[in-house]
């Protein structure tokens, strides 16, 4: 049962160097997301896909972006990291965006030095 | 602006009874769920409510009243293992989720 995935789990950048963050998963959802989840706040969603080929920007999507090229993945990119991104990602996943519960991935913690 | 209140920490002795609170402010409203998050680890769904009323599961139960904008999670015969931290999110009328910080709930032995 892999449920949503995330790669890597741990990365630590420099300020100005990229990285992309990959979720997959196998569930056939058609809807996706990609939060960020800072000490004292609550789960800030950066931006969400309602499906294969569809992008859209949510609460904080400054410094990010997002492709959805296969419905199984969503790919999040830093283009020129910031010490402010530092922060633990979570993708999550649902089968649609009305009343479904989303599913979360185990996070990633980015560290920009 | 949206917002979604919760205590930042409570403790609670095991196998005792302990509730949390969630007040929130969105808007629109499409339903509340609360999540658990162990440290380190990915939230995980809890429950769900969209009317007003108990939802009972297990040993954990969510309340909520829609006109006083107000939820609680109920946790009975409280476990080590439900050390946690306790997510409230409302769906608000654009189906976005909007996310309270969370409540710290230590078990004391």
């Amino acid at each position: 049962n892999a449920g949503v995935t995330q790669t890597p789990k741990f990365r630590v950048l420099k300020t100005g160097q990229s990285m992309t963050l990959l979720c997959a998963q196998d569930m056939n959802h058609e809807y996706m997301y990609w939060y960020r989840q800072d000490p004292g706040m609550g789960l800030r969603l950066i931006h969400y896909s309602v499906g294969e080929g569809t992008t859209a920007k949510g609460e904080v999507p400054d410094g990010y972006n997002v492709s959805r090229l296969k419905k199984q993945n969503f790919l999040l990119g830093l283009e020129s990291a910031a010490p402010s991104q530092t922060s633990v990602y979570f993708c999550a996943s649902s089968l649609e965006g009305t009343v479904s519960i989303q599913y979360f991935g185990a996070g990633t913690r980015l560290s920009v030095l | 602006g949206q917002n979604i209140d919760q205590p930042t920490e409570m403790t609670a002795t095991e196998g005792a009874i302990v509730q949390i609170n969630c007040t929130y402010q969105t808007s629109g409203f499409n339903g509340l769920f609360w999540y658990q998050q162990h440290a380190g680890e990915a939230p995980t769904f809890l429950s769900y409510n969209v009317l007003d009323g108990l939802e009972e599961k297990g040993r954990f139960s969510s309340f909520l009243s829609r006109s006083k904008g107000y939820s609680y999670l109920l946790l009975k015969e409280l476990q080590m293992k439900d050390s946690a931290s306790y997510l409230c999110a409302v769906r608000d009328s654009n189906y976005q989720l909007i996310w309270g910080a969370g409540t710290k709930l230590i078990i004391k032995p």
